[in-house]
């Protein structure tokens, strides 16, 4: 198995600018989860779905962020209109039921 | 609240010496519990799990961990650290909900 795959790798960006992050989960997995990472906050969980739907966004920092997940492969998370604060390493990860959560390698977004 | 506790933020041992890194957890009934190692760069992957039986529970790269039910803690050990166990642990707890609450991590460095 590929594990869970996300795209881009980097990113850099300009303020202002729309960002889409990508993700493929693991083949048969039926949650799916979107992190974030800095320094000052460590890891915070944005949303999460179950079956392809949304469960918990209460993570989503403001309406400029928003995540879709269209089918059982494949996850976006958005972020419009970007900003410098939302520099960060943004992980996918997803599990089967309540177990392990698998993660992706992440993207490193950079917003200047 | 339920949540995961890693009170050491930054240990460094020697390399050859024994290591214990702390995790406690506050959750209403027994939690599933995970220990993730992140290398800088990279994702996180998986060192070991709890979900129920057996206290002691061994995981990859000789790594295993106790659940201590009376203490309400789960710490992660190794007889023996090696250089490339320098890295970023974090432990984690979750239940049927499939979302995990995750310790503030811990950063590792092994002294030469």
């Amino acid at each position: 198995d590929a594990g869970v795959i996300q795209s881009p790798r980097h990113e850099v960006t300009e303020m202002g600018q729309e960002v889409t992050l990508r993700c493929k989960p693991i083949s048969g997995h039926d949650y799916l989860f979107w992190y974030r990472q800095t320094m000052m906050r460590g890891l915070e969980l944005l949303i999460y779905f179950n079956n392809n739907v949304p469960i918990d966004d209460s993570g989503m920092p403001e309406d400029r962020f928003s995540a879709k997940m269209p089918n059982a492969s494949f996850s976006t998370l958005k972020i419009q209109p970007s900003e410098p604060r939302d520099s960060a390493v943004y992980f996918c990860a997803s599990s089967f039921a309540s177990d392990t959560q698998y993660f992706g390698p992440g993207t490193r977004l950079t917003v200047l | 609240a339920q949540s995961v506790t890693q009170p050491d933020i930054h240990i460094t041992v020697s390399e050859g010496a024994s290591l214990e890194l702390r995790c406690n957890y506050s959750y209403g009934a027994t939690p599933y519990l995970f220990w993730y190692v992140q290398s800088p760069g990279q994702g996180l992957q998986l060192l070991l799990k709890y979900f129920s039986g057996d206290t002691l529970v061994q995981g990859i790269k000789g790594f295993e961990a106790e659940f201590k039910r009376s203490q309400s803690s789960f710490n992660l050990r190794k007889p023996s650290v090696h250089w490339s166990d320098a890295a970023e642990y974090f432990c984690a707890g979750g239940g049927n909900t499939g979302k995990l609450i995750f310790g503030q991590g811990t950063t590792l460095q092994v002294k030469p």
